[in-house]
């Protein structure tokens, strides 16, 4: 059974940087059959993708959020990640991983982790 | 950019239908996805392409999709049935695009 663990802090200053992890249990990100991606969840709010990686690196991202985010893979250590830069309260949000079989579905998520932008 | 609309919320009884619409230009030509939310959960896929029921969930829910709209149909609506529900789709600037959710009470 794959699973999907979100990891990072839980707190980020405005104009900072966000930072998490995704580690993947049950399968590997090396499979070149999946994207694996993020999608964020205001309070109270809808469902907004972020963007994916593949296993080659690869990346494809919201053209709202491109210019501050940048998300990596890291195939020795069955992760991904997400950075997004210059922060603010605007990106509070839960903030799940997720692994889309390509452009087939969004198969398998993490519990989500919240991540408060505050001073 | 390419939208999809759902209402904010439906109300349905116990044991009856309800149905969740989902619009968008076209989107009959699309596949469609959608979502069930609990509260304080992570999304879980209910319908996928349109009208097929992943393993596990309940043949009470079915799924449509023609023109610009996409239909989630619960028969027999159980108590447990109520949550937010998204719709789900591929775009291609924006990859993956969802509907607003709508939240569907159980009265």
């Amino acid at each position: 059974q794959v699973q999907l663990q979100e990891s990072g802090p839980g707190l980020v200053k405005p104009s900072e940087t966000l930072s998490l992890n995704c580690t993947v249990s049950g399968g590997s990100v090396s499979s070149g059959s999946y994207y694996w991606t993020w999608i964020r969840q205001p309070p109270g709010k809808g469902l907004e993708w972020i963007g994916y990686v593949d296993y080659i690196g690869f990346t494809k991202y919201n053209p709202s959020l491109k210019s501050r985010t940048t998300i990596s893979i890291d195939t020795s250590k069955n992760q991904f990640s997400l950075k997004l830069t210059s922060v603010t309260a605007a990106d509070t949000a839960v903030y799940y991983c997720v692994r889309e079989r390509k452009a087939a579905v969004l198969d398998y998520w993490g519990q989500g982790t919240l991540v408060t932008v505050s001073s | 950019s390419y939208d999809l609309t759902q209402p904010p919320s439906v109300s349905v009884s116990p044991g009856q239908t309800a149905s969740i619409t989902c619009s968008g230009d076209k989107l009959g030509d699309k596949f469609v996805y959608w979502y069930q939310q609990r509260p304080g959960q992570s999304p879980v896929l209910v319908m996928s392409q349109d009208n097929r029921r992943p393993s596990g969930i309940p043949e009470r829910f079915s799924g449509a999709n023609s023109g610009n709209t996409a239909t989630l149909t619960i028969s027999g609506t159980q108590a447990m049935d109520e949550a937010d529900y998204y719709c789900q789709a591929w775009g291609s600037n924006t990859h993956v695009i969802f509907g607003g959710g709508t939240k569907l009470s159980v009265l």
